[in-house]
């Protein structure tokens, strides 16, 4: 089950900026790295933030990503159409069975 | 690069079991994962397991009927699946993880549908 709650739906149109958060507890987001992914439509997952705040090779640096206390944030600015897809935000947690966790996802649509 | 298979149609209490296929990174350094995406639903963490296989999890929804392992002299993953329900519809992904960067590349999917 889903532990880090994000919004279900976010948008904007091209050019805006569009901020997505992501709220946890103590034992996750509050005291491990925080993760971004990006799901294509019809496509698995990718990496777009890790370590809270790191861009891999290849993400555009209006991609960015931010975590204070028990929240991050991802933050896409200049808004294309290419970014319309689902965003996940997953983190390592210490209270559950297993390492990880991943948030409840947000649809991003460009206006 | 991952690349999954084995998924397919399958009734419910039967077992089928997905493969995961790596190249081009040296696996037997990363630790790996599977996670599955149910029909219109978002990500679910199923198993992990570390780079050498001596430490494993399972998602509390599988714990029991799952089994992870590896096989890295052929730089390969497994998840053997037993007894499984309608609920483990989903495709299920394999993801590999470094230090600190979890789930950093992921497989295409392969579909397992759990249906009489």
């Amino acid at each position: 089950q889903s532990v880090l709650t994000q919004p279900p739906s976010a948008s904007g149109t091209p050019g805006q900026r569009v901020t997505i958060s992501c709220s946890g507890s103590s034992s996750n987001v509050g005291s491990y790295y925080v993760y971004w992914y990006q799901q294509l439509p019809g496509t698995a997952p990718k990496l777009l933030i890790y370590r809270n705040n790191q861009r891999p090779s290849g993400v555009p640096d209006r991609i960015s990503g931010s975590k204070s206390g028990t929240s991050a944030s991802l933050a896409i600015s200049g808004l294309r159409s290419e970014d319309e897809a689902d965003y996940y935000c997953a983190a390592w947690d210490d209270s559950l069975s297993g390492p990880y966790v991943f948030g409840t996802g947000t649809k991003v649509t460009v206006l | 690069q991952l690349v999954e298979s084995g998924g397919g149609l399958v009734q419910p209490g039967g077992s089928l079991r997905l493969s995961c296929a790596a190249s081009g990174f040296p696996f037997s350094t990363y630790t790996m994962n599977w996670v599955r995406q149910a029909p219109g639903k978002g990500l679910e963490w199923v198993s992990y397991i570390s780079s050498s296989g001596s430490t494993i999890y399972y998602a509390d929804s599988v714990k029991g009927r799952f089994t992870i392992s590896r096989d890295n002299a052929k730089n390969s993953l497994y998840l053997q699946m037993h007894s499984l329900r309608a609920e483990d519809t989903a495709v299920y992904y394999c993801a590999s993880s470094a230090p600190y960067i979890a789930f950093e590349y992921w497989g295409q999917g392969t579909l397992v549908t759990v249906s009489s």
